[in-house]
């Protein structure tokens, strides 16, 4: 069966530092890949997605990007963070394009920033 | 632009009643709904999902209707039980996946 894997589960980060939070799928092979953000009390937000392999569309121009440097890993990252990036990060794996099926999703990454 | 949204941002039920939480789209090119349920602290789970030329899908427990003639879709969650709190989405596929905002189910015991 598919699984996917998100971490770290929370992280502090100081205004200005680098991100990088990882996402990888097991049990699949070409998956499309896409990275949410999730405000409290609101719906997902879609930040990026993926159909393969160094391919990556952004959905909202941000201070974040998006890698995908091999088929069932997906990294998110930033330079300098800001307050405003603070937030529930989820990652979602769905099978490729062209088939009604649903994504699915980790358990998210809370990102604090101070 | 597109949009998802929900009837009540809450709904409280008693235990083993059962539940209906509804949800209203404005894209009437959609092809594909779908349920999500998320837990405090965890990524949305799939629950159930419906293609466009379908106008009822069963699951265990849970029914999901689409009338497409008022662009409106609910959820049927048949003995609501305490496990069910949470949190419910619907979205929406036409060429992306666009969510509602969701409405928290709070079991009364």
């Amino acid at each position: 069966s598919q699984t996917i894997h998100q971490w770290p589960a929370t992280l502090v980060q100081p205004v200005g530092s680098p991100l990088s939070l990882e996402c990888t799928v097991e049990g699949t092979s070409n998956p499309n890949l896409y990275w949410y953000r999730q405000a409290a009390g609101r719906g997902l937000q879609l930040l990026f997605y993926s159909v393969g392999i160094g391919q990556i569309s952004s959905e909202v121009p941000q201070n974040l990007s998006a890698s995908r440097p091999q088929d069932r890993q997906f990294i998110l990252s930033s330079k300098k963070l800001l307050l405003s990036d603070s937030g529930f990060y989820l990652c979602a794996w769905s099978v490729g394009t062209g088939v009604l099926e649903p994504q699915h999703f980790g358990d998210g990454t809370r990102l604090s920033i101070l | 632009g597109e949009s998802v949204g929900l009837h009540l941002p809450t709904l409280s039920v008693q235990e083993g009643d059962n539940s209906i939480i509804n949800c209203a789209y404005s894209n009437s090119a959609s092809d594909y709904f779908i349920w999500y349920k998320q837990e405090s602290g965890k990524g949305p789970q799939f629950i159930i999902d419906i293609r466009s030329n379908m106008d009822k899908r069963q699951g265990q427990r849970v029914t999901v209707l689409l009338n497409k003639t008022v662009k409106h879709l609910s959820l049927q969650i048949a003995a609501t039980q305490p496990g069910d709190s949470a949190v419910y989405f619907c979205a929406q596929e036409a060429e992306k996946l666009t969510f509602g905002t969701g409405t928290r189910l709070t079991i009364i015991p």
